[in-house]
């Protein structure tokens, strides 16, 4: 089956810093890949929709200058988290679009910022 | 009104009984309906599908959509202690914003006692 290798799966960062997480298609072509969010006890919160070649489409309330997307290949979608702070600690987690109606989820990155 | 809405729990159930989550959403232009299983700390993985008023099943579990009601549920009979987790409706945006992405709800805690 289809998929998706997120990496790293945690990371600890100092306050200010910036993190990469990156999300790779193994076995497909991933044209849209959605990024999520999600805090302890809390459901999946959709921060943004990439389509590989074009700019990503976030949601309400998420700083698109601060979660930088990247979607440069059909197989390769990068989150940047520019100047992180204690608040942007969080499991995030991508997933990509496999059919008309299929996802398959990354396995997730648990962001520790200190 | 939240978009998809679960009773949070916790759910405990015995070992060999049947659990039943509940899960409504908002959106009725919503056509696509799944069921998901997280465990703390990892990425969610999917259990069901549903696209068609009724009820399917696969194996253990079945799902049931009444578009009508904007519900839908997930039976797991013969609950085993494995079952145990946080079960996610999640409920594709029929339209606006980013279409397709999967809209979570916050997850119902399954405790199956032994």
């Amino acid at each position: 089956g289809a998929v998706v290798s997120q990496h790293p799966s945690r990371v600890i960062c100092k306050s200010g810093t910036s993190v990469k997480i990156e999300c790779r298609s193994l076995d497909f072509q991933a044209t849209t890949m959605f990024w999520y969010r999600q805090f302890p006890k809390q459901s999946l919160m959709l921060m943004a929709t990439s389509n590989e070649g074009s700019k990503a489409t976030y949601e309400q309330g998420v700083e698109k200058d601060k979660f930088l997307i990247n979607h440069a290949s059909l197989t390769l979608s990068t989150l940047t988290v520019t100047s992180a702070h204690p608040e942007d600690s969080s499991f995030y987690i991508c997933s990509a679009r496999t059919g008309l109606e299929g996802y398959t989820f990354g396995s997730g990155t648990r962001l520790t910022v200190v | 009104q939240k978009e998809v809405e679960q009773n949070s729990g916790p759910l405990s159930v015995p070992e060999g009984a049947i659990a039943s989550l509940n899960c409504t959403y908002s959106d009725r232009g919503s056509q696509s309906f799944f069921w998901y299983r997280q465990y703390s700390g990892k990425s969610p993985e999917l259990i069901m599908s549903i696209y068609s008023n009724g009820d399917k099943e696969d194996g253990r579990f079945t799902a049931q959509l009444n578009k009508a009601s904007q519900y839908v549920s997930l039976l797991i009979r013969d609950s085993q202690p494995s079952d145990s987790a946080t079960y996610l409706c999640a409920v594709n945006r029929g339209s606006g914003g980013s279409q397709g992405n999967l809209i979570f709800g916050k997850g119902t805690k399954l405790s199956v006692k032994p």
